[in-house]
């Protein structure tokens, strides 16, 4: 039982433009949602987090919006830049330091 | 500052052969957990260590084992190896309780194929 999904798994975007990066998720009980990114043969790196009594967080080129009735959660990349060309991961908290991880986004930027 | 250091970077084993994976989380985190990443089903919960005790496990049968040293240091040991265990397996550590207060830091993975 996949209880978050990234139903995308790659996405094209050329660059200066707006990348959005789409979760969804199931478990009502998550309370906080994290993005993360990776390049290959490296380990995923934290991007940026929402909590849940929040519906936006803003860190530079980077927004992450929640809308808690709809379950769902997207990350903004304003401008997409080709540095940004990676895997994208929505994760949830399940409690402590347990995270639940959906299957990632590949995003490339074109020039 | 040091990030997650996990060793080796790569390692092939055949099947039924058992094997251990060492991480060094950063310096000051006493909270290390494990993920195991596969094309299929992405990044997967294993457990997560805190002072030396198991916190949380995921769903993955007994052959999957862990444990943490005083110096937070931790390994993760699979028995029996069977050729759907290949995957990459993460090490992650962060300060203390919860994402909210630290966010988990990941090392770059140990690449485990079984044949």
């Amino acid at each position: 039982d996949q209880q978050v999904k990234q139903n995308s798994p790659s996405l094209s975007v050329q660059e200066g433009r707006i990348s959005i990066l789409n979760c969804d998720y199931t478990n009502s009980m998550f309370d906080y949602f994290l993005w993360y990114k990776k390049y290959p043969a490296e380990g995923p790196t934290f991007l940026i987090s929402i909590s849940s009594i929040k519906d936006k967080n803003e860190d530079g080129r980077f927004t992450v919006f929640l809308n808690k009735s709809a379950k769902h959660l997207s990350l903004h990349i304003v401008p997409s830049q080709p540095g940004d060309s990676a895997v994208y991961f929505c994760a949830a908290n399940e409690g402590a330091q347990k995270l639940v991880f959906g299957q990632g986004t590949r995003l490339t930027i074109n020039p | 500052k040091a990030g997650v250091t996990q060793t080796p970077r790569y390692l092939i084993k055949t099947r039924g052969q058992q094997v251990t994976l060492s991480c060094s989380p950063i310096s000051g985190h006493r909270s290390v957990s494990w993920y195991q990443q596969t094309p299929g089903q992405g990044l997967q919960f294993l457990f997560e260590y805190f002072s030396e005790t198991q916190r949380n496990k995921g769903n993955f049968p007994g052959r999957f084992s862990g444990r943490q040293f005083s110096n937070s240091r931790s390994e993760m040991n699979v028995s029996t190896l069977e050729l759907g265990d290949s995957a990459l397996y993460l090490c992650a550590s962060s300060l203390a309780f919860g994402p909210a207060v630290s966010p988990l830091h990941f090392g770059n993975g140990t690449r485990l194929t079984v044949t």
